[in-house]
């Protein structure tokens, strides 16, 4: 079956740490791949996305996935986390021929100061 | 450009009654998609419209119903509430589709009581 998981549900990092959020799908071909991020009461706010070509893909506000096909893996870095980096974030997956996302359970970051 | 526009931004109904959420998308969006967002159930797709057809559905039962009009507003319905629809129901439009990412609205919150 059809899967996005993102195994930790909470994350907490010091204000200047680094910060990685891992997120594994179980699709039969590779699907396009996206994180959000959603402030609380908010909506969501795309950070990031692939599809294809380079697998280092950089995002807004400092962050950066990494694709790798062998591990079905698609996770969220950022070297230097701010406390407005508090909040949400999802992992979620599309086909091209779908006009859907499937999203993962969603990551919550605390930042301690 | 102006974003995605939900309204209303909170809404309060009552078991049985049913209601209406309203999406404008940005300006030369043709593909609008809906989700509920529940702490129990996370994201979840409801529909998507382009240029007033429905592409995809999720699984949803029928008293969830949506349209989309000549100038790619979105409606979606809820009849016959239950206290189990309460939500922050999402609205998130796209240019080309999938390939170009979504962009969300800030979103409905509805409580049923």
């Amino acid at each position: 079956a059809q899967s996005v998981t993102q195994p930790d549900i909470h994350i907490t990092v010091s204000e200047g740490a680094s910060l990685e959020l891992r997120c594994n799908y179980s699709y039969g071909a590779t699907p396009y791949l996206f994180w959000y991020v959603q402030s609380p009461g908010q909506g969501l706010q795309l950070l990031l996305k692939y599809f294809s070509g380079d697998t280092l893909v950089q995002g807004i506000k400092g962050f950066e996935a990494e694709f790798k096909r062998s591990q079905s893996s698609f996770n969220l870095r950022k070297p230097s986390v701010h406390w407005s980096d508090a909040a949400e974030y999802f992992c979620a997956v599309a086909l091209s021929n779908d006009y859907k996302l499937s999203f993962g359970a969603g990551t919550t970051v605390t930042v301690r100061a | 450009k102006a974003g995605v526009t939900q309204t209303p931004r909170y809404l309060i109904k009552t078991r049985g009654q049913q209601v209406t959420l309203s999406c404008s998308p940005i300006s030369g969006h043709r593909s609008v998609s809906w989700y509920q967002q529940t702490p129990g159930q996370g994201l979840q797709f409801l529909f998507e419209y382009f240029s007033e057809t429905q592409r995809n559905k999720g699984n949803f039962p029928g008293r969830f119903s949506g349209r989309q009009f000549s100038n790619s507003r979105s409606e979606m319905n809820v009849s016959t509430l239950e206290l189990g629809d309460s939500a922050l129901y999402l609205c998130a439009s796209t240019s080309m589709g999938t390939l170009y990412g979504y962009t969300f609205g800030s979103g409905t919150r509805l409580t049923v009581v």
